[in-house]
């Protein structure tokens, strides 16, 4: 199985702050990983896939990067709208996919 | 606009069987997408279940593999869930979502339903 872990498992920041949140798979993934922001009581909602390609409708301060097993999702000017639980996800072994544990992002 | 719905009881006894079914509209569960269910426990993170595509072909989490079922109905374009034998560590809000991969590329989960709450409990 491959195992995904994000770090940190949780941050504080500050409206207009550049964020990074990273993740790290236990073995090559190719660029199959995907990010999601999470609202409480919501589904989670698709940002980046393929490591940095942005899904449509989400805001341009959203970027991704990284391939084989180090990756990077970046916020560049926090906005109130973006304090949410982030994960990130690999489908190299599609249809099956594992999930890293979250990272949650709270205003200082 | 695509979107999927899940339904089924929200409270089920422990050693019973959970059973939802996802409703999809503005997609073809006979179409070239996957179709899964992931669960959310109360306060954690996101486990994959399972996934079934168009020819009924099915996918478990090696953890779950035992208990799990899905199953497709095209003709009402729904897919569903059953899960026997659970217990307390059940209880979780349980999405269907659907996921894409073909061609060497892979767009992401990028429907999801609202997600069920389904509490395992005497």
């Amino acid at each position: 199985d491959i195992q995904m872990t994000q770090s940190p498992s949780s941050l504080s920041a500050s409206v207009g702050d550049r964020v990074t949140i990273t993740c790290r798979a236990s073995q090559g993934i190719s660029t199959y990983l995907h990010w999601y922001q999470q609202k409480p009581g919501k589904a989670p909602k698709l940002l980046i896939f393929e490591a940095s390609t942005l899904q449509s409708g989400v805001p341009s301060r959203f970027s991704g990067s990284g391939s084989g097993t180090d990756f990077t999702l970046t916020i560049s000017s926090l906005q109130p709208e973006d304090f949410a639980t982030y994960y990130c996800q690999q489908t190299y072994t599609t249809p099956s996919m594992t999930f890293g544990q979250g990272t949650r992002l709270d205003i200082k | 606009q695509v979107h999927l719905q899940e339904s089924g009881p929200g409270l089920v006894k422990p050693s019973e069987t959970l059973s939802l079914t996802c409703g999809v509209s503005g997609s073809s569960v006979s179409s070239s997408f996957f179709w899964a269910w992931i669960r959310q426990p109360p306060g954690k993170g996101l486990e994959w279940i399972g996934t079934i595509y168009r020819s009924g072909t099915t996918y478990y989490n090696p953890s779950l593999k035992s208990r799990v079922t899905l199953s497709m109905d095209t003709s009402q374009n729904q897919f569903s869930l059953r899960l026997t034998s659970v217990t307390a560590a059940d209880t979780a809000v349980y999405y269907c979502a659907r996921d894409y991969c073909g061609g060497g590329r892979c767009s992401g989960t990028d429907y999801w339903g609202r997600g069920t709450l389904v509490t395992v409990s005497s």
